[in-house]
């Protein structure tokens, strides 16, 4: 079936510092990676798409300074979050999305803390 | 502003009963993907709908792409059903999938 691996799970960082994460797409080729935060609160803010062979699309308030992306492959994307302060707080999601289907599926997340 | 609008943000269900979950949205939207989010925080695949009416078990889900909306239907609740759904939305001529605000189910014994 159809899976994505995502890691770190969670990853506790002092401000100032990085951390970086990176999405498997398994059982599936995928054409494209959201990469998504969800807040404390639970809504989802989309920070970029990123398609192979393309340019990658940043949603306003969120730039390629602050959260490189790097998707090489149909398997594979990693993001990192560059300075990390308290407002980057959240749980990263990447949302792989099926060529062949069109369906997202998702990683486990990977959970930001920043002390 | 938002361009899904899930409701309700909330619903407490007994064991055994049944309800929908609404999604409606401002622009046009080419698929709709429906997913629960355990305690983990890990999204589980509910349906994926292009148009029309999917069924699986006791959850059904319908997209009505000209009316602009979506919803789940959730029947003979179980306490395993707890959790937050959430519906996402793709855009027209964009890859871009829009999430509603979620719905917090609690199922009652």
């Amino acid at each position: 079936g159809a899976l994505v691996y995502q890691y770190p799970r969670r990853t506790i960082c002092k401000s100032g510092t990085s951390m970086r994460m990176e999405c498997q797409a398994v059982g599936f080729q995928a054409t494209s990676v959201a990469w998504y935060r969800q807040s404390p609160q639970k809504t989802f803010e989309l920070i970029a798409l990123s398609t192979v062979n393309s340019a990658i699309k940043y949603e306003q308030n969120f730039t390629q300074e602050k959260f490189p992306i790097s998707h090489p492959n149909l398997s594979f994307s990693s993001m990192t979050v560059l300075n990390a302060y308290l407002e980057d707080r959240g749980l990263y999601l990447c949302g792989a999305r099926d060529r062949n289907t069109g369906q997202l599926y998702f990683g486990e997340g990977s959970k930001l803390t920043v002390l | 502003g938002d361009q899904v609008e899930q409701s309700p943000s909330a619903l407490s269900l007994h064991e055994g009963t049944g309800s929908a979950l609404r999604c409606n949205f401002t622009t046009t939207m080419r698929a709709v993907q429906w997913f629960q989010q355990n305690s983990r925080g890990s999204l589980i695949n509910l349906f994926y709908l292009a148009s029309g009416t999917k069924e699986n078990g006791r959850l059904k889900s319908t997209f009505n792409s000209k009316e602009s909306y979506s919803t789940l239907h959730i029947r003979d609740a179980q306490l395993e059903d707890s959790g937050t759904y959430f519906c996402a939305a793709e855009g027209a001529g964009y890859q871009n999938f829009y999430f509603g605000k979620g719905t917090s189910l609690t199922v009652i014994p």
